[in-house]
């Protein structure tokens, strides 16, 4: 079974496309973030839902907008896609928020030509 | 405020060998540290976790790391390095609360036949 699943896996699309990568928990856990990740392997909160509750939102561009329709899904939504988004994103969860460990998920590559 | 910083870019040892990936932290709270391990094109996986209960920690596939306050440092090691330990290693530092985990920028491990 797996625990933390997003889909797309791969995602490549034209500047401009508005586009949504889905995330799945199934651990019963009470938060999902997500992350980005840069060709430099940096990894950087985007967003964190607490029980369908935004409680980060770093500072990311608008054109990005987070839904959380449950506590076992957290999708993103990405307007007017730019080359600069192109990234690896991951979708995580955790027990609570703060100490606890994150599951991530495979992650999302987005390629923005 | 929170911070991690991983002391080493990269690091190459011969397989057999022991790795010793280095971590400083910096958090206004007593921490919770992590070390999560990434191979290529996969999402991160939780190697072992420290939480103020025993400063040495065990963690899966042979490594561990040692919580030193006085140091803050959370240097991860393994004895005897094998060909599948090649990955990308990061330190993770939680300051508690709603904050949401601080990644390094990770330690490329390179093991050479």
């Amino acid at each position: 079974d797996t625990a933390v699943s997003q889909t797309p896996k791969y995602l490549v699309t034209q500047m401009g496309n508005d586009k949504s990568i889905k995330c799945e928990q199934n651990l019963g856990h009470d938060t999902m973030y997500w992350y980005k990740q840069d060709s430099k392997k940096f990894l950087k909160i985007m967003f964190s839902y607490n029980n369908k509750e935004l409680i980060i939102n770093e500072t990311v561009p608008n054109r990005f907008s987070p839904k959380s329709p449950d506590k076992a899904h957290l999708n993103l939504h990405i307007n007017s896609l730019e080359l600069g988004d192109s990234a690896v994103y991951f979708c995580a969860s955790s027990q609570i928020t703060g100490g606890s460990p994150l599951h991530f998920g495979n992650g999302t590559r987005l390629t923005v030509t | 405020a929170q911070s991690v910083t991983q002391l080493d870019s990269h690091v190459s040892v011969s397989e057999g060998t022991p790795v010793l990936l280095r971590c400083n932290y910096s958090s206004s709270y007593s921490p919770s540290l992590f070390w999560y391990v990434q191979h290529p094109n996969k999402g991160l996986q939780l190697l072992l976790k420290y939480t103020s209960a025993a400063t040495l920690v065990k963690g899966i596939n042979g490594f561990e790391a040692e919580f030193k306050k006085s140091e803050t440092s959370f240097h991860l090691t393994k004895p005897s390095a094998h060909m599948s330990d090649a990955a990308e290693y990061f330190c993770v530092v939680s300051g508690g609360g709603r904050r949401a985990l601080t990644f390094g920028s990770g330690t490329r491990l390179q093991v050479q036949p």
